[in-house]
This record gives C-alpha cells, sequence and structure tokens, in this order.
C-alpha cells in the first residue's frame, strides 16, 4: 500500500511564498494525491487533487493563492502571497481501492 | 450547500459501545462513498472506514477491524459508525467525509472519550 511522507514544519514569512512536499512511496509514483487544511482548533478543509501530470483541481473557494504540483513521486502545494490565516497543519492523502492513507501533516508557521 | 453533522460522541469507559451519526444535505447522498477519520488529541489524521454509495462495500483500517461497523441509510441521507469494545486508544475526533476520489468534503467533528 503507499506512504505518504511530509516534513513535519515549514515557515516562511508574510506575504512570501511556501512549497510543501508530499513524496510517494516507491511504486506508487503515479498516484493522485489530495491536500487538506486544518487550521488551529478546526475541522480539516480540502484544498485540492493534484495528479502525476501536475494537473490540479481545487475545492470550491479556494483561494488562487494555493496552487498544485508534481514531479515523479513527489507531489507538491505552493501558497502564495501566505497570510496570516494560512497557519496551519496541511496533510496530503492518497487512496487505493480498499484503503485511505494520509500523510503526517506538515505544520506552516506565518513569520 | 454540502453540509455532513456528526453526532453521537461522548464519554465511555473501555469495553462499552457507541454509535455515531452523520446526517448529510445539499447533495445526493446515496451517489457518494463516504468516510469516517479520525484524530487523536494533538495527533494526525487516521482513516478509520468507508463504505461504497450503495452501502455494498465496506472497508476497515486495521485498528477498528471486528470492533467497528460502518452502514448507511441512503433514505434517511445519514452515515453511521457502530464502535464496540472501544479502547482508550479510541479517543479521538470523529470526521465523516465525502468521498469523490479525495476527501472533498468534511464535517465538524464529534468527539469520543474512552476512559474508566
Amino acid at each position: 500500500q503507499p506512504v505518504l511522507t511530509q516534513s513535519s514544519s515549514a515557515s516562511a514569512s508574510l506575504g512570501s511564498s511556501v512549497k510543501l512536499t508530499c513524496a510517494l512511496s516507491s511504486g506508487h509514483s503515479s498516484y493522485t494525491i489530495a491536500w487538506h487544511q486544518q487550521q488551529p482548533g478546526k475541522a480539516p478543509r480540502y484544498l485540492m487533487k493534484v495528479e502525476r501530470s501536475g494537473s490540479y483541481n481545487k475545492g470550491s473557494g479556494v483561494p488562487d493563492r494555493f496552487s498544485g504540483s508534481s514531479s515523479g513521486a513527489d507531489r507538491y502545494l505552493t501558497i502564495s502571497n501566505l497570510q496570516s490565516e494560512d497557519e496551519a497543519d496541511y496533510y496530503c492523502e492518497t487512496w487505493d481501492t480498499n484503503i485511505r492513507v494520509f500523510g503526517t501533516g506538515t505544520k506552516v508557521t506565518v513569520l | 450547500e454540502v453540509q455532513l453533522l456528526e453526532s453521537g460522541g461522548g464519554f465511555v469507559q473501555p469495553g462499552g459501545s457507541l454509535r455515531l451519526s452523520c446526517a448529510a444535505s445539499g447533495f445526493t447522498f446515496s451517489s457518494y462513498a463516504m468516510l469516517w477519520v479520525r484524530q487523536a488529541p494533538g495527533k494526525g489524521l487516521e482513516w478509520v472506514s468507508f463504505v461504497t454509495s450503495n452501502g455494498g462495500s465496506t472497508y476497515y483500517s486495521d485498528s477498528v477491524k471486528g470492533r467497528f461497523t460502518i452502514s448507511r441509510d441512503n433514505s434517511k441521507n445519514t452515515l453511521f459508525l457502530q464502535m464496540n469494545s472501544l479502547r482508550a486508544e479510541d479517543t479521538a475526533v470523529y470526521y465523516c467525509a465525502r468521498l469523490w476520489g479525495a476527501s472533498d468534503y468534511w464535517g465538524q467533528g464529534t468527539l469520543v472519550t474512552v476512559s474508566s
């Protein structure tokens, strides 16, 4: 089954950009993943799906500042023009026929 | 507007049972698979169980297999999670989510605390 690897933390200054990585395990480099944002004390929120090709499909109401991309077995979430409300945990998710998999999450701090 | 509203959480002793519900609205419930995900205090997301749109197939994580049962009532737009033989490590906020490939809508969660 696939395993997703994420860095535990990332930080960037207000107004700058940050790029988060979700790495798929060996043999699973073709999988589509999804990115979710969880602000402190809130439920997760779906941001987007990112495919192997790098194409991404955002959820309803997700700001243009959020974008996705892909390279090999890595899937990325880039947040541009970082805002204070972007300070949150970000999880990636993938799936197969009979399982769901979540990454361990990346905590983003806005400096 | 898609809405998912969980209920049924609470405090229960080890070995006890709880039944969670997730009331869905704003979409054709019977057309979507549905998922339960939990989050222990201070921890990450862990998938628990999911069910196909017609309820015909169910899947469980190894941590809950044999103890939890997922079901749905498409006539009432409601998803359920029957939790038996609860353990302290089942303490978590439980979220329901709609599946369209990814988990594309989430409920607000319900807290389950298992403690003596």
